[in-house]
């Protein structure tokens, strides 16, 4: 399988911050690569696929970046909504894989 | 879409979990892939599985022995039968909806339901 390791596990951030979440494949995945936002409680949100594309309805504060092996999801300005546990998510290479999750708190 | 994971919470060690996921706004009858994904307490998110419409599935090796998928077109929904589990099988579990047009690629995603092993 292919391992998704994810940085820093917890981000302390503030409204209006630009927050940077890292995520790096064993392997290259090409661009197959997603992100998501988990809230406690709550179903898992698809915000980012095929590495960069914006998922519809999602807000354009969000974006993704990267190919091969190392991705980045940037929040341009962190809003009270964003704190959340964010995922990423290989879908090149049977079987699908997920990072541990990077919690983005207060 | 919507989708909505049912069943027993809680299971005792060596016995079957089996979870029901009903989904709404999308159908049955048009080709795509079913998913189940769990996480265990303070752990990340596990894909376990996936089934087509035509009931073809794919599932973890880790879990492949013991794992089985199902989809009842009738009822618009799918099932997972998970036997002889552990604590380590504690989780939340998840359904989700694979895009139809990338596979893996999950797009929309049921709340979750808890389910604890424990005697």
């Amino acid at each position: 399988d292919i391992q998704m390791t994810q940085s820093p596990s917890t981000l302390s951030a503030s409204v209006g911050d630009r927050v940077t979440i890292t995520c790096r494949a064993s392997q290259s995945i090409s661009s197959r690569l997603a992100w998501y936002q988990h809230k406690p409680g709550k179903a898992p949100k698809l915000l980012i696929y095929d590495a960069s594309s914006l998922e519809s309805g999602v807000p354009s504060r969000f974006s993704g970046s990267g190919s091969g092996t190392d991705f980045t999801l940037t929040i341009s300005s962190l809003q009270p909504d964003d704190f959340a546990t964010y995922y990423c998510q290989q879908y090149n290479n049977f079987s699908w894989t997920f990072g541990q999750g990077t919690k983005v708190e207060i | 879409v919507q989708l909505h994971e049912s069943g027993p919470r809680l299971v005792k060690p060596s016995g079957t979990l089996s979870l029901t996921c009903a989904v709404s706004g999308d159908s049955f009858s048009s080709p795509k892939w079913w998913s189940w994904v769990r996480q265990s307490p303070g752990k990340g998110l596990e894909w376990i599985g996936e089934i087509y419409h035509s009931r073809s599935a794919n599932y973890n090796p880790s879990l492949k022995t013991r794992v089985t998928m199902s989809v009842d077109k009738s009822k618009n929904q799918f099932s997972l039968r998970l036997t002889s589990v552990t604590a380590a099988d504690t989780a939340v579990y998840y359904c989700a909806r694979v895009r139809a047009s990338a596979a893996g690629l999950f797009d929309s995603w049921g709340q979750g339901i808890l389910v604890t092993v424990s005697s």
